[in-house]
C-alpha cells in the first residue's frame, strides 16, 4: 500500500519558469513532510520540509505548500534552473516515533535551457 | 570527505550467492538505515538501527540480515540471492537528538544485479 504518491513520473519546464511538483498522501497521521532531490548515481539529499502545523514553508527559490484537508503537498521552484534537473522525492513521517520516512516514487524534473 | 559511504557501488552476482554491502558514516549520527529502491523507483525502508539496536524491521525476507558493529557502521548481508533482489540499496543516517524531522543523509547507493 503506497502511502505517499507522486502521480507524475516526469515534468519538463523551461528555464526561468515555475516548476510545480505534486504529491498526495493517504495516511492522515503523517505530521511532517519533506522533499528530497536526487541526481543520477547519487543518494537523495534533503531539500525542504514542512510541519503539519504550517501550510507553507519557503527557502530561497523553493516553496513547499501543504493542504492537509486534501492530503496534498506541492513543491514550487521559481525560477527553475538547469541545475534543478533531478528526481524529486516527496516523503512523509510521523514525527513522534523513530524516523521511519515513507517516500513517494519520485518525479523526474527536466529544466530546459 | 564522504559523510555516508557504501561499498561496493556496483555488485553483479549469480542467483544463490551470498553477498554483503557495507556502510559507514562519519557524521556522528546515532541512527542508520537501509533503504531499497526497486525497478519501479520506489524507495522503501528495510531496517533501522539506533546505537547498534534494531528499531525498525520492515517486512523483509529473513535472507536479509543487517549488522551494526558500532553506531558508525551498518552492514547488510544477503543470503541465497534471488533475481528480485536486484535493486539499488541506499544506506542513510540521521540524528536522534532534537526534533524528529525526517532529515536523512544518504550514501550514493549500491547497485546489486542478480543474474
Amino acid at each position: 500500500d503506497q502511502q505517499v504518491k507522486q502521480n507524475s513520473p516526469s515534468l519538463s519546464v523551461q528555464e526561468g519558469r515555475i516548476s510545480i511538483l505534486n504529491c498526495d498522501y493517504t495516511n492522515s497521521m503523517f505530521d511532517y513532510f519533506l522533499w528530497y532531490k536526487k541526481y543520477p548515481a547519487e543518494g537523495p539529499t534533503f531539500l525542504i520540509s514542512i510541519s503539519s502545523i504550517k501550510d507553507k514553508n519557503e527557502d530561497g527559490r523553493f516553496t513547499v505548500f501543504l493542504n492537509k484537508s486534501a492530503k496534498h503537498l506541492s513543491l514550487h521552484i521559481v525560477p527553475s534552473q538547469p541545475g534543478d534537473s533531478a528526481v524529486y522525492f516527496c516523503a512523509a513521517l510521523l514525527s513522534g516515533g523513530y524516523q521511519k520516512v515513507t517516500f513517494g516514487t519520485g518525479t523526474k524534473l527536466q529544466v530546459i535551457p | 570527505d564522504t559523510a555516508v559511504s557504501q561499498t561496493p557501488k556496483y555488485l553483479v552476482t549469480q542467483m544463490g550467492n551470498d553477498k554483503s554491502i557495507k556502510c559507514e558514516q562519519n557524521l556522528g549520527h546515532d541512527t542508520m538505515y537501509w533503504y531499497k529502491q526497486d525497478s519501479k523507483k520506489f524507495l522503501k525502508i528495510m531496517f533501522s538501527y539506533n546505537n547498534k539496536e534494531l528499531i525498525i524491521n520492515e517486512t523483509v525476507p529473513n535472507r536479509f540480515s543487517p549488522k551494526s558493529p558500532d553506531k558508525a557502521h551498518l552492514n547488510l548481508h544477503i543470503n541465497s540471492l534471488e533475481l528480485g533482489d536486484s535493486a539499488v540499496y541506499f544506506c542513510a543516517s540521521s540524528r536522534t537528538s532534537g526534533p524528529n524531522t525526517g532529515e536523512l543523509f544518504f550514501g550514493e547507493g549500491s547497485r546489486l544485479t542478480v543474474l
